[in-house]
């Protein structure tokens, strides 16, 4: 099955600096590779997503990068807010449905 | 609400206690995942039903656990003889069609289950 590794496991950061957060996967298949950001009592809410025909995405302060041929993708999030600490994890799928490899998890802690 | 609701928030059992957790996703989603998120780690993927079948039910640890969805709506899951390593907490998702392609997947708050 899929095997999702993410790096690091939290990440503190001055506000205003920039975030970024790695993850490899296993299974050559997958082709949907979405970022939840968690917070504490709430369930993952998708943040940026992308699939395997692009290799960048962006949405205002966050972007996302794909390099199918090394298998890893990275979450970036710039100009960083309080507001953006949360735990953020990565996933990917290789089936073309939810059924989602997760990363352990990045708990990021932004300074005010 | 319009979001996906998981009942209850919490539930502390004791150990070879049977237990249900109860999701209701939102209103017309045909695509339904049941998740186990253990503290500190990422979620972990449990069963999927499409409408009222199970789509594809690999990741059920042990047949203490079943899952049904009778209606293609609301959703259970059932853990029978708990132990305490079932401590986790349960996440629902649902989506309109169940693709990746066209549809986002939305989480309930969780289910945190305690067995002591």
């Amino acid at each position: 099955g899929e095997n999702v590794e993410q790096h690091p496991s939290t990440l503190s950061v001055q506000e205003g600096d920039s975030a970024v957060i790695k993850c490899t996967y296993s299974d050559s298949a997958s082709n949907y590779f979405p970022w939840y950001k968690q917070e504490l009592g709430k369930g993952p809410q998708l943040i940026i997503d992308i699939r395997s025909n692009v290799g960048e995405k962006k949405d205002q302060r966050i972007a996302v990068t794909l390099n199918k041929t090394a298998k890893h993708f990275s979450l970036h999030i710039t100009e960083t807010q309080p507001e953006d600490s949360a735990v953020y994890f990565c996933a990917a799928s290789p089936s073309d449905d939810y059924k989602l490899s997760f990363g352990a998890g990045t708990t990021v802690t932004v300074r005010a | 609400g319009a979001g996906v609701s998981q009942t209850p928030s919490n539930k502390v059992t004791e150990k070879g206690k049977y237990v249900e957790l109860r999701c209701d996703p939102i209103s017309g989603h045909t695509a339904l995942y049941w998740y186990r998120q253990s503290l500190g780690q990422g979620p972990e993927f449990l069963i999927y039903f499409q409408g009222t079948g199970a789509a594809d039910d690999s990741g059920l640890p042990n047949d203490r656990f079943f899952a049904v969805r009778p209606e293609g709506s609301v959703s259970t899951l059932k853990i029978q003889r708990t132990e305490r390593g079932d401590s986790a907490v349960y996440l629902c998702a649902s989506s309109l069609t169940g693709s990746t392609g066209n549809t986002e997947a939305f989480f309930g708050q969780g289910t945190r289950l305690t067995v002591v």
